[in-house]
């Protein structure tokens, strides 16, 4: 597509529920990278992917994160036993490679609420 | 690991104003800069980048001028429109690590008619 895809736009959960979060990368972007932002903050690296290798999750905050990318296009993040700590909003981003020459392309973000 | 270290806001201007945003960058070595925008309910978009010393980035008239002497890469508009309000970060990619952008907290930017 023309652009990186995220979805759901915006998803409430209740706390101890698990979601999964979906991003549809630019095509033939080889980088992909999910970053979480708080209110009022800068987005936070959690995890990024080369193809479907997953190079570098030191960002993921917990064992309940996980993410995946089996076809090195699309990705999803699970987070299982959703904590109230965990309402942002998750960004995903693509790239060439690579990403320093090009920076990042992101998408809208899915918009988590943990009630 | 780097880190980015930009003016706070929040920001108002008037209309035609000339607009600095200050952001300094920790790191090893020499990485690339980047500036990006976000309007409100909207993801990250990039505005511009520098990818070594001495670089200046530009787009839609916003420059920004990689200085390795004082670790700085300011954002400069000379004459802001409302359009212009939106939330701006400043970003370098990790030492050791090519592939990880780190942000700075972001800079609120109001620009009044």
């Amino acid at each position: 597509g023309a652009g990186v895809s995220q979805s759901p736009r915006y998803k409430v959960a209740k706390r101890g529920q698990d979601v999964a979060l979906r991003c549809d990368p630019i095509s033939g972007h080889v980088s992909l990278f999910w970053y979480q932002q708080a209110l009022g903050q800068g987005p936070e690296f959690l995890t990024y992917f080369q193809n479907e290798a997953q190079l570098d999750k030191s960002g993921l905050p917990s064992d309940r994160f996980f993410a995946e990318r089996p076809e090195g296009s699309v990705s999803t993040l699970k987070i299982q036993r959703t904590q109230q700590e965990d309402s942002a909003v998750y960004l995903c981003a693509s790239s060439p490679d690579p990403p320093s020459a090009y920076g990042y392309t992101f998408g809208s973000g899915t918009r988590l609420t943990v009630v | 690991g780097n880190s980015v270290t930009q003016m706070e806001g929040p920001v108002t201007l008037s209309e035609e104003a000339f607009l600095t945003i200050n952001c300094t960058y920790t790191a090893t070595g020499y990485p690339s800069l980047f500036w990006y925008v976000q309007y409100p309910g909207e993801g990250l978009q990039l505005l511009l980048k520098a990818t070594k010393a001495d670089d200046k980035g530009s787009n839609k008239g916003f420059e920004a001028t990689y200085r390795k002497e004082t670790t700085s890469f300011h954002l400069e508009k000379g004459s802001v429109q409302v359009s212009d309000s939106a939330v701006y970060f400043c970003a370098s990619f990790s030492s050791g690590s090519a592939r990880q952008l780190t942000f700075g907290s972001g800079t609120q930017l109001t620009v009044l008619p």
